[in-house]
């Protein structure tokens, strides 16, 4: 098993330049999620999914969107990207039904810096 | 709003000192608890998931309680190593799933 891919690892934007991060994960998850990581705010939830068709918004969602057309892939879409999402972008999945301790798993991440 | 704090923010130790750490979280609709080590240019990594009220949980020289009815678990590592230098990452899971960070405790062990 490969775990959870993304692409790509690095990445770098114009203002108001539109992208999508793809995120990839063959363990059969049904619940996958996007956080973004800034310096001394930790791991911040933007966007989940707990099942193909099913998203939610997380903590920061604003100036981002995802779908779920699959069990396998979580894509996440900057519309008109901006400075402030310049961070550094972690997909990660776990098992949901009936598998309570089932803990996260994370890709290696995609770091996106916005000129 | 979900609020997990962790404390403390940073940690310096001496190689052979144990140490802990505390992750505070809402003691409503409750579901599941979350520790991960997170080395510097890596992904987090699991190390616990705790769900009942009372829970401990032990991997080597690192163990962990929950205290679901006041909303707190600790982390304690036994015998600190430098190996153990990293970010110590709480989670706190709800019953829909979605599932929020701490901002972690760093953690320097120095030899």
């Amino acid at each position: 098993n490969a775990g959870v891919t993304q692409t790509p690892e690095f990445q770098v934007l114009k203002t108001g330049q539109s992208m999508t991060l793809q995120c990839a994960q063959d363990m059969n998850h049904e619940y996958m999620s996007w956080y973004r990581q800034d310096p001394g705010m930790g791991l911040r939830l933007i966007h989940y999914s707990v099942g193909a068709g099913i998203t939610d918004q997380g903590e920061v969602p604003n100036g981002y969107n995802v779908s779920r057309s699959t069990t396998e892939d979580f894509p996440l879409r900057l519309l008109s990207a901006a400075p402030s999402q310049t961070s550094v972008y972690f997909c990660a999945s776990s098992f949901q039904q009936g598998r309570i301790n089932s803990p996260l798993h994370f890709g290696n991440g995609t770091r996106l810096t916005v000129t | 709003i979900l609020n997990v704090e962790q404390s403390p923010q940073s940690l310096h130790v001496q190689e052979g000192d144990s140490t802990n750490f505390t992750c505070s979280f809402p003691s409503s609709n409750f579901y599941a608890l979350h520790w991960y080590r997170w080395e510097t240019a890596k992904s987090p990594e699991a190390l616990f998931v705790m769900t009942l009220n009372g829970d401990e949980k032990k991997k080597g020289r690192i163990s962990a309680t929950l205290n679901t009815k006041e909303g707190y678990s600790y982390l304690y590592i036994k015998g600190s190593q430098p190996e153990d230098s990293a970010t110590y990452l709480c989670a706190y899971r709800t019953g829909g799933f979605k599932t929020i960070f701490g901002a972690g405790t760093r953690l320097f062990v120095k030899a």
